[in-house]
């Protein structure tokens, strides 16, 4: 069994701080991706990462995947109020006919006070 | 923006009803994927569909849990026979390459 864990799973700072949320594994992933989901509503995809080392950037917030694609962190500058909500991250298993079954870790629940 | 559609969004049943929890996947999508989330826990892989077969499916997709595309647009999972702790969010979700998948918004199951 493939465990992702995430960290921290509760995060309050204020407008403007920078942040890093940070996901884990002992296992290898084919890619690894990073949603944000709303209350009532399904997770959205904001990045997936394929390549160990690759950074990628979506405005304020940068991904990365780890050299052995085994973690991935997120980072975002300058946090601001509509950045509040639950981050997940979930890797896609290596090879075999492994479709779309994600593991999921825990989730990050981040809180921006103006 | 194409989105994928679960109904109903939330269902309240007796133990031991069965349930059928209905999706419209995105319309040129191939793969087709239900997850749950207990509440409080991860969300957790159930089954792949592709090529109108499962792909994959995980323990707790048990013989309690089927799915189907019965026509083109739809794709439904069905619960035999339900249990308290199949109380959960289903989420439906689809892709058109395998890994990058775009989610429903979810139908709760509340089993009594």
């Amino acid at each position: 069994t493939q465990l992702l864990e995430q960290s921290p799973q509760f995060l309050s700072i204020q407008e403007g701080e920078n942040l890093t949320v940070y996901c884990n594994s002992s296992s290898v992933f084919s890619s690894l991706q990073w949603y944000r989901q709303e209350p009532g509503e399904g997770p959205v995809l904001l990045v997936t990462v394929v390549t160990g080392g690759e950074v990628k950037k979506l405005k304020r917030l940068t991904f990365q995947f780890g050299d052995a694609r085994k973690d991935s962190s997120l980072h975002i500058t300058a946090a601001q109020p509509g950045d509040t909500g639950l981050y997940l991250c979930a890797g896609a298993h290596a090879g075999g006919t492994s479709y779309g079954k994600l593991t999921f870790g825990q989730g990050t629940i981040l809180t921006v006070h103006p | 923006e194409p989105e994928v559609t679960q109904t109903p969004s939330h269902q309240v049943t007796q133990m031991g009803q069965e349930v059928i929890l209905r999706c419209v996947p995105i319309s040129n999508h191939l793969y087709f994927y239900w997850y749950r989330q207990i509440l409080g826990q991860k969300v957790e892989f159930l089954v792949s569909f592709y090529n109108n077969e499962i792909s994959e499916k995980s323990e707790i997709f048990d013989d309690q849990f089927s799915v189907e595309r019965p026509d083109g647009s739809n794709f439904t999972l069905k619960i035999r026979s339900t249990k308290l702790e199949d109380s959960a969010m289903y989420f439906c979700a689809s892709s058109v390459s395998a890994n990058v998948l775009t989610f429903g918004a979810g139908s709760r199951l509340t089993v009594l």
